[in-house]
């Protein structure tokens, strides 16, 4: 199994809401990231956890807010979105977070705050 | 600080011809670079890394890419482009100076017209 998986694919929330994104990965990675991808921009990244402790927090505001509940889970709670918030979200995973591990991409969330 | 370029925001081909996507790069310390492509509303694939040896580099799907430490180039190609190639390339880079976390460039977007 080689796969990350993300769901939902879609989510549409008010700026009111709580909701929750959630990714999956059975290949035994130890490292696993949260990136925000913007129509046509390159993936910037939010969070990482390494060995199920955030080790990178890229000053990220506080309306979102990541969980990761054991090594293969991966969660990214949300609430209280702004519209600007509206984006693809991708989790990933490797092996370990070290200079030369690649990553494995989920298809992502596409998120849309009205 | 690490930083990632490409130059070119799309690059056309034609089917059966080679195929060339740039890339440039800054480091303070040794680059680990990496090639990464994205198909519409899916997350990013793997295709290639330099870490250190040779400088030419294999990769899936036929792509491979040449480390120009002199001229701090890593630029992705392939020497018969497929219709199926198209897509969206992005290079990245992680510094051994800094053990920062991975830096994408902003993509190039990839059209081989049949």
């Amino acid at each position: 199994d080689t796969e990350v998986t993300q769901t939902p694919k879609h989510l549409v929330m008010g700026m009111t809401n709580k909701k929750s994104l959630k990714c999956e990965q059975h290949m035994g990675h130890r490292a696993m990231y949260w990136y925000k991808q913007k129509a046509k921009k390159p993936p910037e990244l939010m969070f990482v956890y390494s060995y199920e402790k955030l080790s990178i927090n890229e000053s990220v505001p506080s309306r979102f807010s990541p969980e990761c509940p054991n090594s293969s889970l991966l969660n990214l709670h949300l609430h209280a979105l702004q519209p600007e918030d509206s984006a693809l979200y991708l989790c990933a995973s490797s092996q370990e977070d070290r200079l030369g591990e690649k990553l494995f991409f989920g298809s992502g969330t596409q998120l849309s705050v009205l | 600080a690490q930083s990632v370029a490409q130059p070119e925001d799309q690059v056309n081909v034609a089917e059966g011809n080679p195929l060339t996507v740039k890339c440039t790069y800054s480091v303070s310390g040794n680059p680990y670079l990496f090639w990464y492509v994205q198909y519409p509303n899916r997350g990013l694939q793997f295709l290639l890394k330099y870490i250190t040896g040779d400088n030419l580099v294999k990769g899936s799907y036929g792509f491979e890419a040449e480390f120009n430490k002199s001229q701090t180039s890593f630029h992705l190609k392939k020497p018969s482009a497929l219709v199926s190639d198209s897509a969206l390339y992005f290079c990245a880079v992680r510094d051994d100076g800094g053990n920062t976390p991975l830096v994408f460039g902003k993509g190039t977007r990839l059209s081989v017209i049949a």
